[in-house]
């Protein structure tokens, strides 16, 4: 069973660019989450989305914005990048995002800001 | 938001010691789960324990609900190198949604 796969695994961008980043969960996963880790912050959560739509939130500015296709393929876009947002960030899929349930995270994107 | 806080945030030890730490927060949790995160990589559940005094074994890892409900705890023993890594704890919150906060790590290096 293929796990969680992100791409693209590195990104580098300037300041005031936007990036979009993919997010495929196991086959038969239909809730995926999003998180930005950074050395001082550590693992912060953004959204998760389930049946495309959004059902959590996080407490991350309106730059940072997701999506979720009828594949379950999940799309996270920040817009207008500041050096801050330069951080590895990791999408996690579940079964339906219930409270036992385990999550699974993808190996991340590295996006670094100049 | 909810804060935990994990200490140590780092730790450097020989191989064959254990290793204990720990994570606290003011507010209580239903779940707490550890997870283990390799370079490069997504973190990994190690252990999840839903039950506050609950104890949980996973090979040479150990882990504990405090029965207050605002801790717990992990221990490694006779570490090993692959044991190197960030540990995470994380907790669900007692009313909240299933989206856990995490600490923000202990990184482990394990010298042969």
């Amino acid at each position: 069973k293929a796990g969680v796969t992100q791409t693209p695994r590195y990104l580098i961008k300037t300041r005031g660019q936007q990036v979009t980043l993919s997010c495929s969960p196991i086959s038969g996963h239909r809730s995926v989450s999003w998180y930005q880790q950074t050395p001082g912050q550590g693992l912060q959560f953004l959204f998760e989305y389930f049946s495309e739509t959004q059902r959590n939130k996080g407490n991350f500015p309106g730059r940072f914005s997701g999506r979720q296709f009828s594949n379950s393929r999940s799309e996270m876009n920040v817009s207008t990048l500041e050096l801050g947002d330069s951080a590895l960030y990791l999408c996690a899929s579940s079964r339906t995002g219930g409270w036992t349930e385990k999550l699974f995270f993808g190996s991340g994107t590295q996006l670094s800001v100049l | 938001g909810q804060q935990l806080n994990q200490s140590p945030q780092s730790m450097f030890i020989q191989e064959g010691e254990d290793v204990s730490m720990n994570c606290t927060s003011s507010s209580i949790f239903n779940t707490w789960l550890w997870y283990k995160q390799d370079p490069g990589e997504g973190p990994v559940l190690l252990i999840a324990l839903y039950k506050a005094g609950e104890l949980t074994s996973n090979g040479r890892l150990t882990a504990q609900f405090g029965i207050t409900r605002k801790d717990s705890f992990l221990n490694i023993s006779a570490s090993i190198p692959s044991d190197v890594g960030i540990y995470f704890c994380a907790g669900q919150l007692e009313g909240g949604s299933y989206i856990p906060t995490f600490g923000r790590g202990t990184s482990l290096i394990v010298h042969p």
